[in-house]
């Protein structure tokens, strides 16, 4: 079975500053998509970027991009510029090609954007 | 149409009540998924419809009931809960298949029905 761990359950960065969120996971297979989600108090899980595993180009979008490292199994969240509205938790994760529509998430990363 | 929209936001249930819990989305996905999430915890998948059929039932008690009517709905239908079934219960749809998956392929959540059990 897939596992995805996040090693920092809080973290917290100056407004404007740039911030990486950790996230490592566990297969044995070669192709899977992985993913990054906020949620904020709204509760509304958002889709903040993906990544396609047989892709080597790292995934970006605006001012969120990753860095993902598939032989050591790493898919870091970096955020540039943090603003206020990044406040929320951040999921990484895990979508199996073989397992079907299954995702396996870690246990979140709960970010403090501060004025 | 890019939502998946959810009601109620909240509900209040006694142990006893029978309820259902709604969810909708019209972006063509033929897969839709129920998840049920405890506080400052990461989602817990409950169940997977695919193309209208049941796939995934992650052992979860017949006090939960899924339907899923047609490809734009899924219900929940609740009866004879516990107090700890309180939780936040989100629901989710996405495309079926590698084949099926374009480049914004993702799973897209609703905000989610805040259910309290008393």
């Amino acid at each position: 079975a897939q596992t995805v761990t996040q090693s920092q359950p809080e973290m917290s960065v100056q407004e404007a500053e740039t911030v990486t969120l950790s996230c490592t996971y566990d297969t044995s297979e070669s192709n899977y998509y992985l993913f990054w989600y906020k949620q904020p108090p709204s509760r509304q899980m958002i889709l903040v970027i993906r990544q396609e595993a047989y892709k080597q180009q790292n995934a970006t979008e605006n001012r969120f991009s990753v860095n993902f490292q598939k032989a050591a199994k790493s898919f870091s969240l970096k955020i540039s510029d943090s603003q206020l509205g990044d406040t929320a938790m951040y999921f990484c994760a895990f979508e199996s090609n073989n397992a079907g529509n299954m995702l396996t998430f870690g246990g979140g990363t709960r970010l403090m954007v501060k004025p | 149409d890019t939502e998946v929209t959810q009601t109620p936001k909240h509900l209040v249930m006694g142990m006893t009540n029978k309820k259902s819990l709604k969810c909708e989305q019209h972006m063509g996905h033929r897969a839709m998924y129920w998840y049920k999430q405890k506080a400052k915890k990461p989602p817990e998948l409950m169940f997977v419809y695919s193309y209208e059929k049941l796939s995934i039932n992650e052992s979860v008690p017949s006090r939960f009931s899924p339907e899923c009517p047609n490809s734009s709905l899924l219900n929940l239908h609740l009866h004879a809960l516990q107090p700890e079934d309180s939780a936040l219960y989100l629901c989710a749809s996405s495309q079926v298949g590698r084949l099926h998956r374009d480049r914004n392929y993702g799973y897209t959540f609703g905000s989610g029905t805040r259910l309290t059990v008393v």
